[in-house]
């Protein structure tokens, strides 16, 4: 089944080592997301990826970057992680063109110690 | 500003009992309005969808949403809840002027014996 996948399912990492979250498709969608998503919150939109246009929302920290280093794949770097980073991070993706519906992953539960 | 307003954080169903939760929307134009299903430690499922046409949309899981201009309104419905359909359901909008989808606050569906 054509689906979305994230690795890893869950990731503990220390205050200031950097960690890496990894995203996979095999829709072949051309947009893909960032979302974090605290305890009881929505997912909140950090940034996404036209095909290789890479979109950044205002309040994304710097700490946060991203990579797509091609279609069915996208990462998430966090440089130096803070305890108030810890949360869900879902990825998402869609076809451009139909009314943004997104598809997501089931999810990198990140806990920072 | 577009925004998706869900107003009950927290909603109590008997098992067997018929569920509503409510969406109101914020759109200049036509929305493009989502119902998405989240359950513990789980990402996002597309419930069911609107865009045009039918006003009543049915969904999966037994799950429908009527979608009412005049109320501004998105409610999702289920004639007969399940003790598995305890879950958080999230109501989002598309918004075309910034390309990204608008989430609703979300609502915790509990479901008593």
């Amino acid at each position: 089944d054509a689906m979305v996948i994230q690795n890893p399912r869950y990731q503990v990492t220390q205050f200031g080592k950097p960690v890496t979250l990894s995203c996979s498709q095999t829709l072949n969608h051309n947009v893909m997301y960032w979302y974090q998503q605290k305890s009881s919150q929505a997912p909140k939109l950090l940034f996404h990826y036209y095909d290789k246009d890479f979109n950044n929302e205002a309040d994304t920290p710097d700490n946060f970057q991203s990579r797509r280093p091609n279609t069915s794949f996208c990462f998430l770097d966090i440089r130096s992680p803070g305890l108030g980073d810890a949360a869900m991070y879902l990825c998402a993706t869609s076809r451009q063109g139909t009314y943004n519906e997104q598809f997501f992953g089931p999810g990198t539960r990140l806990t920072v110690l | 500003a577009q925004s998706v307003t869900q107003p009950d954080i927290h909603i109590t169903v008997s098992e067997g009992a018929s569920l509503e939760l409510r969406c109101n929307y914020s759109y200049g134009a036509t929305p493009y309005l989502f119902w998405y299903v989240q359950s513990p430690g789980q990402g996002l499922q597309l419930l069911l969808k609107y865009f045009s046409g039918d006003t009543l949309v049915q969904g999966i899981k037994g799950f429908e949403a009527e979608f009412k201009r005049s109320q501004s309104s998105f409610n999702l419905r289920k004639p007969s809840v399940h003790w598995s359909d305890a879950a958080e359901y999230f109501c989002a909008g598309y918004n075309t002027g910034f390309q990204k989808l608008v989430f609703g606050t979300g609502t915790r569906l509990l479901v008593s014996p």
